[in-house]
């Protein structure tokens, strides 16, 4: 089944600075790739997300990088304040047997400081 | 529109009790899907959903199982709940052709 991979686990930046989260996935039939920002005890929420026929998508200050040859994908936060601290989430989405499936990295939990 | 609706919001079991975790969905969505959250582990597959009438198991299965009532409703159950189990529950629905998910607010479980 597909793997996710996520790194860092942990990431602290100043306010302002930017922030990059990087995920790889093992499966080359994925073909969808959200990422979902998730604050204590609340339920994840999608912030941005590229599908695999696109290299890169941006949001404001938020943009993801796809490179479908190497199975890799990353988050870049720009211009970072501190309600962008939170745990933020990478998938990856595969249409299998049963239907989709989306499986998730482990999470990086961000902190923004003052 | 409520979205997806999971209840109960929290819950304290002891071990060798059984439960139901009821979601529900009222977009009209073809897949559901139930997921656990544990501490530095990311959200995994329990069970999914792809249409009604439809189950397959995901990455953890075992000590669970799952009725796809209707459309609306995909229940996941614990027959003899362990400590192990304790977690977080999403259920999350999918709309057929698009790739958008839609997350519940969770259940908080608790087995003691």
């Amino acid at each position: 089944g597909e793997n996710v991979e996520q790194h860092p686990s942990t990431l602290s930046v100043q306010e302002g600075d930017s922030a990059v989260i990087k995920c790889t996935y093992s499966d080359s039939a994925s073909n969808y790739f959200p990422w979902y920002k998730q604050e204590l005890g609340k339920r994840p929420q999608l912030i941005i997300d590229i599908r695999s026929n696109v290299g890169e998508k941006k949001d404001q200050r938020i943009a993801v990088t796809l490179n479908k040859t190497a199975k890799h994908f990353s988050l870049h936060i720009t211009e970072t304040q501190p309600e962008d601290s939170a745990v933020y989430f990478c998938a990856a989405d595969i249409l299998a047997g049963g239907g989709n499936k989306l499986t998730f990295g482990t999470g990086t939990q961000l902190k923004v400081e003052l | 529109n409520a979205g997806v609706t999971q209840t109960p919001k929290f819950q304290v079991l002891k071990t060798g009790q059984s439960m139901t975790l009821q979601c529900a969905q009222d977009m009209n969505h073809n897949s559901m899907y139930w997921y656990r959250q544990d501490p530095g582990m990311g959200l995994r597959l329990i069970y999914y959903s792809a249409s009604e009438g439809t189950t397959d198991k995901g990455e953890v299965p075992n000590g669970y199982n799952v009725s796809r009532l209707n459309k609306r409703e995909f229940s996941l159950r614990l027959e003899s709940a362990a400590p192990s189990q304790t977690s977080v529950y999403f259920c999350a629905s999918r709309e057929q052709g698009n790739y958008g998910y839609t997350f519940g607010s969770g259940t908080r479980l608790t087995v003691v």
